[in-house]
């Protein structure tokens, strides 16, 4: 079946500490794969996303590369701020299909100045 | 841009009552999402549609929930009665053909007491 794990949290690290956010993957064929974020009060944004193996997808200084050979999707980013506190997201879309996204439980991550 | 609304953004009912969550997608897609977020499960896919016909009702967890999607800008999610187990955000998204990844709305919480 097609499932993702990602590392449970909560994650609390201080400003301009180094985030990594473990993310490994089941599925089916060839799968894309994506990071959302959720900021309190509001729904999942997307965060970075990549379409194929060894793919890099980066946004806001956020990046994660698609490892076919662990079947992972690490998010990493080289100095946090408070403002990057959030919930986030690993997910994976089958193929190329538009149907169902398959999402982690969630990594809460708290930022202290 | 691809967007979402969703109404109420705050619900508050008694046990019993009926209750209705409306999204609004405001620009085309092809799928449409009803996801469910709570603490203890974390995001659980209800129901998703495609072109307005349901795809795959199989994670509404009772027949209290049912679902509609009488046209392409508007859908409902419906719970009679409910229950305060059904307290949690309900999230309703939307993809779309030449993009990867979904759109999500605000979300709606629930709180039923």
């Amino acid at each position: 079946g097609n499932s993702v794990t990602q590392m449970e949290g909560p994650v609390t690290l201080s400003e301009e500490a180094f985030l990594t956010i473990n993310c490994t993957y089941t599925a089916t064929g060839y799968p894309s794969l994506f990071w959302y974020v959720q900021y309190p009060g509001e729904g999942l944004q997307l965060l970075l996303k990549a379409t194929k193996a060894d793919d890099k997808g980066s946004n806001k200084g956020f990046e994660a590369t698609y490892r076919k050979e662990t079947t992972s999707f690490h998010l990493e980013k080289g100095s946090v701020q408070v403002s990057d506190s959030a919930v986030y997201f690993c997910a994976l879309i089958r193929g190329s299909t538009l149907g169902r996204l398959y999402f982690g439980r969630g990594t809460q991550l708290t930022v202290w100045p | 841009d691809a967007g979402v609304i969703q109404s109420p953004r705050h619900e508050v009912t008694e046990m019993g009552q009926e209750v209705t969550l409306r999204c609004k997608p405001i620009s085309g897609h092809d799928y449409l999402f009803w996801y469910r977020q709570t603490m203890m499960r974390g995001l659980e896919l209800l129901i998703y549609f495609n072109n307005n016909v349901p795809i795959d009702d199989s994670g509404m967890p009772e027949d209290r929930f049912s679902a509609k999607m009488p046209n392409a800008s508007f859908s409902t999610l419906k719970i009679q009665p409910s229950e305060p187990r059904d307290s949690a955000v309900y999230f309703c998204a939307i993809s779309q053909r030449d993009r990867h990844g979904y759109t999500f709305g605000s979300g709606t919480r629930l709180t039923v007491v």
